[in-house]
């Protein structure tokens, strides 16, 4: 069964202390795998694409980088304005589904 | 401002009532979803419809329906509510399937 996995499910971080968020998958084709960002009572937000294992993406503070089985979010020196849910998604399969899973919450003290 | 509009923003509905969700577009985007969001279960794909005059079924359809008369339009139909269909309902389209989604702001559906 084709499933995508986040962890931690929550996560808390004082201003500036950098952390990883992971996704790991396991599906049968990737296509794609996107990652999102989500603010407490508003829709998801794009942040990356990634397609194949080895790529990197990068804006301001954040960095998403895919292995054949995971991906991470790297938040570098994190703000509070980074405080929100993450949430990863991937694209497989003939037909082109797509899973979500069910996000890190992450919450920057300043 | 260009994006996805959905209306309404929350609403609360008997049991057994029908309801329509509405959703526009006007990105001129060729795909178009609707994912419910539930605590603890995540996004999960309702429908969706990879251009006009298509549909698709999701991960969860039971209970649902859509139409795709145009590009920009993609209503999402409960023909009977029932309480579990309470959850905060999202739109979403992208240029094409499996590219990047741009999701509007949510509607908070209470069944009662």
């Amino acid at each position: 069964e084709d499933q995508v996995t986040q962890s931690p499910e929550a996560l808390r971080l004082q201003e500036g202390e950098s952390s990883s968020l992971n996704c790991s998958y396991t599906v049968s084709g990737l296509r794609g795998l996107f990652w999102y960002r989500q603010d407490p009572g508003k829709g998801p937000e794009f942040l990356f694409t990634l397609y194949s294992a080895g790529e990197e993406k990068e804006k301001e503070r954040l960095k998403a980088t895919l292995t054949k089985k995971e991906s991470f979010l790297h938040i570098t020196a994190p703000k509070p304005e980074d405080s929100a849910t993450y949430l990863c998604a991937v694209q497989a399969g003939r037909d082109d589904k797509i899973i979500f899973g069910k996000g890190t919450r992450l919450h920057i003290l300043p | 401002i260009a994006g996805i509009t959905q209306a309404p923003t929350s609403q609360i509905l008997a049991a057994g009532r029908r309801m329509t969700l509405r959703c526009t577009q006007d990105m001129r985007h060729n795909a178009m979803y609707w994912y419910r969001q539930d605590l603890g279960l995540g996004l999960r794909l309702i429908h969706y419809s990879n251009t006009a005059g298509t549909t698709g079924k999701g991960e969860v359809p039971d209970g649902y329906s859509v139409s795709r008369a145009n590009t920009d339009d993609f209503p999402l139909t409960l023909a009977s509510a029932v309480p579990s269909q309470t959850s905060v309902y999202f739109c979403a389209s992208s240029d094409s399937i499996g590219r990047e989604a741009f999701f509007g702001q949510g509607t908070r559906l209470t069944v009662v």
